[in-house]
C-alpha cells in the first residue's frame, strides 16, 4: 500500500521569505502523480500544484515550486515570498496512475508571521 | 470557487440516527468522489461513482452507502451515526474515470457533521 509521510506537524515562516515543506511517499509503483493541497481556516482544499512522476522538471505555479526527487521518493513544496494568506494547512497527496483515489499525508500547517 | 456544491455545509445529529449529505459535481465532471476528515484518521478516500456506477472503493463503514443519480449529483447516507463519525465530508470531482493526470481531483468545501 502506499503511504505519504509529512514529517513537519508545523512550520512558521517570516512574511516575505522562503520555506519549504516537506514529504516523503512509499510506492512500488513508477507511473504516479503528487500534489499538494492547500486548506486555509475555511477548510476548503485548494489544489496548488501537481506534479507527473515522468517528469524530470520540477513544476512551478507562481510562488510555488516543488523539488521531485523520484529515486528518493521525496516531494517538496518550496513557498517563495511568503505571504499573510499562505497561512494553512497543506496536504502532500499521492496517485496511482491507474488508480482512484488521493492518499494523504497528515498535513503541515503552516504559520505566516507578519 | 472549484464548481463543486456540498449541501448541508453544517450538520448536528444525535447518536443513532441517519443523515445524507450532498454533492454536485463541476460542471462537465462525470466522477464523484468522498473523502472524510477526522482528527484521528485524517484524510481518506471512501468511495467513487463514475457515471452512475460505483468504481471504487476504499475505508467505507459498511453502515455508509452512496449513490450517483442521473443528473450525476452524488449523495453520501450516513447510519447508525456513532460519536466517532463526526468528520468533514469532502466531496471531490472529476471529468473522467479517475485514470491519469487529467483527472485532478477538485474538492467541494466539505460538510462538517457533529454526532452528539
Amino acid at each position: 500500500a502506499q503511504t505519504v509521510t509529512q514529517s513537519q506537524p508545523e512550520m512558521s515562516v517570516q512574511e516575505a521569505e522562503t520555506v519549504t515543506l516537506s514529504c516523503t511517499y512509499d510506492t512500488s509503483e513508477s507511473d504516479y502523480y503528487l500534489f499538494w493541497y492547500k486548506q486555509p481556516p475555511s477548510r476548503q482544499m485548494i489544489l496548488v500544484i501537481r506534479q507527473e512522476a515522468y517528469k524530470q522538471q520540477n513544476a512551478t505555479e507562481n510562488r510555488f515550486s516543488v523539488n521531485f526527487q523520484k529515486a528518493a521518493k521525496s516531494f517538496s513544496l518550496k513557498i517563495s515570498d511568503s505571504q499573510l494568506g499562505d497561512a494553512a494547512m497543506y496536504f502532500c497527496a499521492y496517485k496511482y496512475n491507474a488508480g482512484n483515489m488521493l492518499t494523504f499525508g497528515g498535513g503541515t500547517r503552516l504559520m505566516v508571521k507578519p | 470557487d472549484s464548481g463543486v456544491t456540498q449541501t448541508p455545509k453544517h450538520l448536528i445529529t444525535a447518536t443513532g440516527q441517519r443523515v445524507t449529505l450532498r454533492c454536485s459535481p463541476r460542471s462537465g465532471d462525470l466522477s464523484v468522489y468522498w473523502y472524510q476528515q477526522s482528527l484521528d484518521q485524517g484524510l481518506q478516500f471512501l468511495i467513487q461513482y463514475y457515471n452512475g456506477e460505483e468504481r471504487a472503493k476504499g475505508n467505507i463503514l459498511e453502515r455508509f452507502s452512496a449513490q450517483q443519480f442521473p443528473d450525476l449529483h452524488s449523495e453520501l447516507n450516513l447510519s447508525s451515526l456513532e460519536l466517532g463519525d463526526s468528520a468533514l465530508y469532502f466531496c471531490a470531482s472529476s471529468v473522467g474515470a479517475g485514470v491519469g493526470l487529467q483527472e485532478t481531483q477538485y474538492f467541494g468545501p466539505g460538510t462538517r457533521l457533529l454526532v452528539l
